[in-house]
């Protein structure tokens, strides 16, 4: 069975604090996600990588950075956190094209509510 | 750029059929998918399309794809309590080189009891 996991399903941090969000999965997939979720405004990318050490920006990139040190761990950090950033953090992995899975579809993990105070 | 657009709420009573439906407008589109998130999860994939397919079933559930309107769209037959979610439409340009996902910013599906 599939499996995408977060390493908090809710982190409580204080303005300014330094967060990582952490997400492993175990299906050995080249491309790692990470996404906010917040109402109305539907999932919007933050950063993705579709290899060890390789990282592109997202559509809301300002604010956080990501490290991919192996395969199936993808961190997410808030180098200062900011209350603006209080939102749901959803991490996905999906499958290089060219492998046997053909419908390149993204598996997502569990979500991370982190609250900014 | 590509986009993905979805009515933002559903409400329907138990037993009925449920209808949601969305449009995008990459006429490259390879797959479709719909995900389904229940309150405080993650996204499930329930169900995806290929874009040479018109119609795809799985036990309750019906995908349509118009492509000449660019429109799709997910029937839930015989609709449950459990059915109530948030629905995403999604879409993929697998021949572009990206491995990216455009979501639609979903679809919450309210079932009355």
């Amino acid at each position: 069975d599939v499996k995408v996991t977060q390493s908090s399903r809710y982190l409580v941090k204080r303005t300014g604090e330094k967060v990582f969000l952490e997400c492993v999965q175990d299906m050995d997939h080249e491309n790692m996600f990470w996404y906010r979720q917040d109402p109305g405004l539907g999932l919007r990318l933050i950063y993705f990588s579709y290899d060890v050490k390789m990282k592109e920006k997202g559509d809301i990139p300002e604010g956080y950075s990501v490290s991919r040190e192996k395969k199936e761990r993808f961190s997410l950090i808030l180098e200062s956190a900011s209350t603006n950033q209080t939102s749901m953090y959803l991490c996905a992995s999906s499958p290089q094209r060219g492998t046997t899975q053909l419908t390149y579809e993204q598996y997502f993990g569990p979500g991370t509510r982190l609250t900014v105070t | 750029g590509e986009d993905v657009e979805q009515s933002l709420f559903l409400s329907v009573r138990e037993g009925d059929s449920s209808v949601i439906n969305c449009t995008y407008t990459d006429s490259s589109s390879t797959y479709l998918y719909w995900y389904k998130q229940e309150p405080g999860a993650g996204l499930q994939l329930l169900t995806y399309i290929f874009s040479n397919m018109d119609m795809k079933q799985d036990q309750r559930l019906t995908v349509l794809l118009n492509k000449k309107d660019k429109h799709l769209s997910l029937r839930i037959a015989d609709t449950q309590t459990g059915d109530s979610a948030i629905y995403f439409c999604a879409e993929i340009d697998s021949g572009a080189g990206s491995y990216q996902l455009t979501f639609g910013k979903g679809t919450k599906l309210s079932v009355i009891p």
